[in-house]
């Protein structure tokens, strides 16, 4: 079955310092790639996707990321963390138009 | 006023118990879906449909139902629920394109005792 794999469940980064979370997606014809992020008692919001062209992908509040086929990879990052990016962070990715698969998450917090 | 939101919010219900939970959009979007979110497992897709006659299954679906009463309501039952239902529910919307940024109400948090 296609899946979606976060290796990190949890990470914690200084408030200033970069950011980078792992996402690999099971190989197939190349889905299309999703990050959201999931603040507390909220629902999920989009950040950024990917779906053909530039494999850097720029997304809302400073994020991006960067797909790489020969890594079946789609890590997000961000060069200078904020104390309001703490969340949860989620990669998802569309398998045959209709078939959502998401990530475990991956949890950040950040220190002042 | 927020685009997608879910009743009730909070809900804790018995084991064997009938629990519908009701998902609103004001999107104007046609595709909808139902997910359930559990610690370490992320979300996974429980029923998706793309318009008032047309609803799919999921990755999940054993255990639920759900209805489409108009293009702005979606909604998802448990006809018996059991204490591995207990969960986080979303409702998503999308507009016409698989692609299509998907938009996700706050969640419901369900118990089953």
């Amino acid at each position: 079955a296609q899946s979606v794999t976060q290796p990190d469940i949890h990470i914690t980064v200084s408030e200033g310092a970069s950011l980078e979370l792992r996402c690999n997606y099971s190989y197939g014809a190349t889905p299309y790639l999703f990050w959201y992020v999931q603040s507390p008692g909220q629902g999920l919001q989009l950040l950024l996707k990917y779906f053909s062209g530039d494999t850097l992908v720029q997304g809302i509040k400073g994020f991006e990321a960067e797909f790489k086929r020969s890594q079946s990879s789609f890590n997000l990052r961000k060069p200078s963390v904020h104390w309001s990016d703490a969340a949860e962070y989620f990669c998802a990715a569309l398998y045959n138009n209709n078939d959502m698969r998401f990530g475990a998450g991956t949890r950040l917090t950040v220190k002042p | 006023d927020a685009d997608v939101t879910q009743t009730p919010r909070n809900r804790i219900t018995k084991t064997g118990k009938r629990i519908m939970l009701e998902c609103s959009q004001t999107k104007g979007h046609d595709r909808m879906y139902w997910y359930r979110q559990d610690p370490g497992l992320g979300l996974q897709l429980i029923y998706y449909s793309f318009d008032v006659k047309d609803i799919n299954k999921g990755e999940i679906s054993d255990g639920y139902s759900v209805s489409r009463q108009a293009q702005a309501k979606f909604s998802l039952s448990l006809e018996s629920a059991i204490p591995n239902q207990t969960a986080l529910y979303f409702c998503a919307t999308s507009s016409g394109g698989a692609t299509d940024t998907q938009y996700f109400g706050p969640g419901t948090r369900l118990t089953v005792l």
